[in-house]
């Protein structure tokens, strides 16, 4: 167990819906990152954020957002859902930049039908 | 662009035998980190190993060692004494401001 936990384990909607997509850092941890996990695009770096301002962008789409909060949990929001957003979601976090590991939640499974 | 590429989609090995698994990646970056993570059939994202490039020694962790060639820009990782649970996809990584991830390489363990 990473200590970090992410809600919900799976989500099933149709196209077009908008989804929010929740991530609890570990104790103490101020840095936050999502990535998406796709059969054909591998595993991409979505955005990370650390102490509430965003850090660093990867390849996010404009439908996708996300922040993070005083309590530093993080959403991730997912709007005008297509077929190919079916994923694996990660959320990991860290203590602070790269001279820290990042330490994974379980992901939460996308499926848009 | 920073790219990472892991030329074998999948491998096998015996148990107890050794494996070398090949990670290639292009920068223009001197400093920079390298990983290697494992994910297994859980789907959870573990970190196997790092490596800050401005270390010439290899990092090591237990079994898992690194073989970091700086100039070539090779991260090869190499798993001795090799376990059924080291069954996985593995990725390497690469990092100095955002992450990228090659596409992984599937290592089965034969009994």
């Amino acid at each position: 167990d990473s200590g970090v936990t992410q809600t919900p384990k799976h989500l099933i909607t149709a196209t077009g819906q908008r989804v929010t997509l929740r991530c609890s850092p570990r104790s103490g941890d101020l840095s936050v990152y999502w990535y998406q996990q796709s059969l054909d695009q591998g595993l991409q770096f979505l955005i990370q954020y650390y102490n509430g301002e965003e850090r660093a962008k990867g390849n996010i789409l404009e439908r996708f957002s996300a922040q993070q909060f005083p309590d530093l949990h993080s959403e991730l929001n997912l709007s005008s859902l297509e077929l190919g957003d079916s994923a694996l979601y990660f959320c990991a976090s860290s203590a602070g930049g790269v001279l820290y590991e990042q330490y994974f939640g379980p992901g939460t499974r996308l499926t848009v039908t | 662009a920073q790219t990472v590429t892991q030329s074998q989609p999948e491998m096998s090995v015996q148990e107890a035998e050794t494996v070398t698994l090949s990670c290639t990646y292009d920068t223009s970056e001197s400093d920079y980190y390298l990983f290697w993570y494992k994910q297994p059939p859980s789907r959870q994202m573990i970190l196997v190993i790092r490596q800050e490039a401005y270390k010439q020694q290899n990092a090591t962790e237990n079994r898992f060692s690194v073989n970091f060639q700086k100039a070539a820009k090779s991260f090869s990782l190499k798993i001795s004494d090799s376990q059924l649970g080291d069954a996985a996809m593995y990725f390497c990584a690469y990092e100095d401001d955002k992450i990228i991830f090659g596409k992984g390489t599937r290592l089965h363990i034969l009994p």
